[in-house]
C-alpha cells in the first residue's frame, strides 16, 4: 500500500514569510509525528498527534511553529515568520497506534526540504 | 538526558568488505533500539529493531546488530557490503513513553562504498 507522503518535496522561501508543510500518513495510522533534520544532525522530535489531538508538543522550538491534524489523516506543520535557522528537512512519520509503551514501528515520509533565504 | 552517539560521521568501505557502524546510547532504562537507513530523496527505512530477548538482531538487506548492555552499544554490521548500501544510517533510542515510543536519533553515519 501507499506509504507516508509529504508535500512539497522542496520549498524555498524568503525570511519572514509563512510556510505550510503537509503530511499524509499511512491510511489507518492514528499516530503521527513530525521531526526536523538539520544539516549534519540527527532528527529532532517536534510534535506528536494521537488522532486529531496533540498530547505532546514539547519539541516545537518556538511559538512560530504550529501543527494541526484533521480527520485523523492529513497533518499540516506551519512555520510563521520563517528564519534562516528554520532551514532543514522536515520529516513526518506515522504508526498504527500510539498505545502506551507501544513498540509499533514508525514509518517515515521522504521529507520536505525547507530553505529560508 | 537520553542521547545517542554515532562516533563516525563518514565511513568508506570497499564493495564486498565487511562493515560495522557504531552506536552508543545513554538511557536509564532498558532501551528500545533501532537502525534506520536514509537514501537520497527517500524517507527513513527501518533496518532492524531491538526490544528484548536475543541480543543479536537480524534485519533486512543482510544487516544485523548486537545489543551490548555492558557497553551501552548497538552496533550495526554487514558481512559483505554492496554498492547499493551507500546511504546515511541512523541509530535511534525509543524512549518508553506514555504515547508509544519517542525516538531520539544519533547524528547519522554516511556510508560510501568504493568499487
Amino acid at each position: 500500500g501507499a506509504g507516508v507522503s509529504q508535500s512539497p518535496s522542496n520549498k524555498v522561501t524568503e525570511k519572514g514569510k509563512d510556510v505550510e508543510l503537509r503530511c499524509d500518513p499511512i491510511s489507518g495510522h492514528t499516530a503521527l509525528y513530525w521531526y526536523r533534520q538539520r544539516l549534519g544532525q540527527g532528527l529532532e522530535f517536534l510534535i506528536y498527534f494521537q488522532g486529531n489531538s496533540a498530547p505532546d508538543k514539547s519539541g516545537l522550538p518556538s511559538d512560530r511553529f504550529s501543527a494541526e491534524r484533521t480527520g485523523e489523516s492529513v497533518s499540516t506543520l506551519t512555520i510563521q515568520r520563517t528564519q534562516q535557522e528554520d532551514s532543514a528537512v522536515y520529516l513526518c512519520a506515522s504508526t498504527l497506534a500510539g498505545q502506551t509503551y507501544s513498540t509499533d514501528t514508525q514509518y517515515f515520509g521522504p521529507g520536505t526540504r525547507l530553505t529560508v533565504l | 538526558a537520553q542521547s545517542v552517539t554515532q562516533p563516525d560521521i563518514h565511513i568508506t568501505v570497499s564493495e564486498g568488505a565487511s562493515l560495522e557502524l557504531r552506536c552508543n546510547y545513554s538511557y536509564g532504562a532498558t532501551p528500545y533500539l533501532f537502525w534506520y537507513v536514509q537514501s537520497p530523496g527517500q524517507g527513513l527505512q527501518l533496518l532492524l529493531k531491538y526490544f528484548s530477548g536475543d541480543t543479536l538482531v537480524q534485519g533486512i538487506k543482510g544487516f544485523e546488530a548486537e545489543f551490548k548492555r555492558s557497553q551501552s552499544s548497538f552496533n550495526l554490521r554487514k558481512p559483505s557490503v554492496h554498492w547499493s548500501d551507500a546511504a546515511e544510517y541512523f541509530c535511534a533510542v525509543g524512549l518508553r513513553w506514555e504515547y508509544g515510543n519517542k525516538l531520539v536519533f544519533g547524528a547519522g553515519t554516511i556510508l560510501r562504498v568504493k568499487s
